[in-house]
């Protein structure tokens, strides 16, 4: 019964491969969220999707592509990885301003 | 740039006393006003909000107080137990076309002692 899920929790890779991390909320939500938690543990916006439409896209590089097939998910692609995307990602939702955070995905490029 | 500031990054109290943590904003726009909880390998939990029309909102164990004029925010823990030990996230957002995206703090680490 979880609520926001994330696969894989656990995401090891060399650099410049192209991987792809996936969320999924059952909780009927309209609005999904990325945010990225760096070195610095600081958690930050990156991308949001209301009904499958990108609302909020902050100033990351085009390496990283979202992709909601349906409002239940929301996956974060990642091409030509470089060793700055080590960092732990979350995904979340939220149907108002209360915002439900998954598990994180704890991505190392080598 | 940090729009939310924790200027804490630790806290240790002992079990039974009140736990008060801290949190700074500088954004006017923002109208509301989260805190989340978050183990070591987990992902933030949502503990408690404040709309920026109120100035306390009370959860059980849990209080957060919003001073607008000052720009800060506290949440009170009474009393603290050990399982309250975590890091404790401060998060505004500004509503509306913003698409509530949340701002947050760089945590608080709370150890909790028997």
């Amino acid at each position: 019964d979880t609520a926001v899920s994330q696969t894989p929790k656990y995401l090891v890779t060399q650099m410049g491969n192209d991987k792809s991390i996936k969320c999924e909320q059952n909780l009927g939500h309209d609005t999904m969220y990325w945010y990225k938690q760096d070195s610095k543990k600081f958690l930050k916006i990156m991308f949001s999707y209301n009904n499958k439409e990108l609302i909020i896209n902050e100033t990351v590089p085009n390496r990283f592509s979202p992709k909601s097939p349906d409002k239940a998910h929301l996956n974060l692609h990642i091409n030509s990885l470089e060793l700055g995307d080590s960092a732990v990602y979350f995904c979340a939702s939220t149907v108002g301003e209360t915002q439900y955070f998954g598990p994180g995905t704890r991505l190392l490029v080598l | 740039d940090q729009q939310v500031k924790q200027n804490s990054p630790s806290l240790s109290v002992q079990e039974g006393r009140i736990s008060i943590l801290n949190c700074d904003y500088t954004n006017s726009m923002f109208d509301y006003f989260l805190w989340y909880k978050k183990y070591p390998a987990e992902g933030p939990t949502f503990l408690i909000s404040i709309s920026s029309i109120k100035d306390k909102n009370e959860d059980g164990r849990f209080t957060v107080f919003l001073n607008k004029s000052a720009k800060h925010l506290s949440l009170h823990i009474v009393p603290s137990q050990p399982g309250d030990s975590a890091v404790y996230f401060c998060a505004a957002s500004k509503g509306g076309n913003s698409g509530y995206a949340l701002n947050f703090g760089k945590g608080t680490s709370l150890l909790v002692t028997p």
